[in-house]
């Protein structure tokens, strides 16, 4: 089956710190992955994708084909950071992208 | 360019009520979709449409109907409102399907 699992409801860090938010698919062929964000108040938007291998805003993620992950990372986490981050798998034939729940970064100054 | 945009922005029904939501797009996408987005469960999949005059059910179809008579519109319909359809409905449009550009979200609220 295929499904997008991020684990963390809510990650709360404080300026400056390094951040991962995780997430973890469940495909059978060759995945295509993706993030997007959405800022309080915003429409979603992408963030990044992984076929690209972009750093979008300090932003990076590597897909990880043998633990069937692909975290997001920051070295430094700012406040304007702070929004709800979507992991989302692309459905192939399905011609679907699936989301997993998202996970809502908190940027404490 | 407006990109995507969604009518209305609130609404509150009763229970049993019908009414329509309404996305359009101006960047001549052929691919459309409508998601809801609850607290713990993310975005699910309602209805999408891969062009003009077709459609197609996503994860949570059941209580939604949808149509797609212009390549520039995508109508969400509920028939008979249900306290569970409460939730933030969200529009997207992609010319490519991985790629996919959001509206600003219409909050629904049935009582």
């Amino acid at each position: 089956a295929q499904r997008v699992t991020q684990p963390e409801k809510l990650l709360s860090v404080f300026k400056g710190a390094p951040v991962e938010l995780k997430c973890n698919y469940s495909y059978s062929g060759s995945p295509e992955l993706f993030w997007y964000v959405q800022y309080s108040r915003q429409r979603l938007q992408l963030l990044l994708r992984h076929i690209s291998r972009e750093s979008i805003k300090g932003f990076t993620a590597d897909l990880n084909k043998g633990e069937t992950s692909f975290h997001l990372k920051k070295p430094f986490a700012q406040e304007e950071d702070s929004a709800m981050y979507y992991c989302a798998l692309w459905g192939g034939a399905t011609n679907k992208l699936i989301f997993g729940t998202g996970t809502l970064l908190a940027v404490q100054p | 360019n407006a990109g995507v945009t969604q009518t209305p922005k609130f609404r509150v029904l009763k229970t049993g009520q019908s009414m329509t939501l309404l996305c359009a797009q101006d960047m001549n996408h052929e691919y459309m979709y409508w998601y809801r987005q609850d607290p713990g469960m993310g975005l699910r999949l309602i209805h999408y449409s891969v062009g003009e005059g077709t459609t197609a059910k996503g994860e949570v179809p059941d209580g939604y109907n949808v149509s797609r008579l212009k390549k520039q519109n995508f109508l969400l319909g509920l028939e008979s409102a249900a306290p569970s359809q409460t939730s933030v409905y969200f529009c997207a449009s992609s010319y490519q399907p991985r790629t996919q550009y959001f509206g600003p979200g219409t909050r629904l609220t049935v009582t």
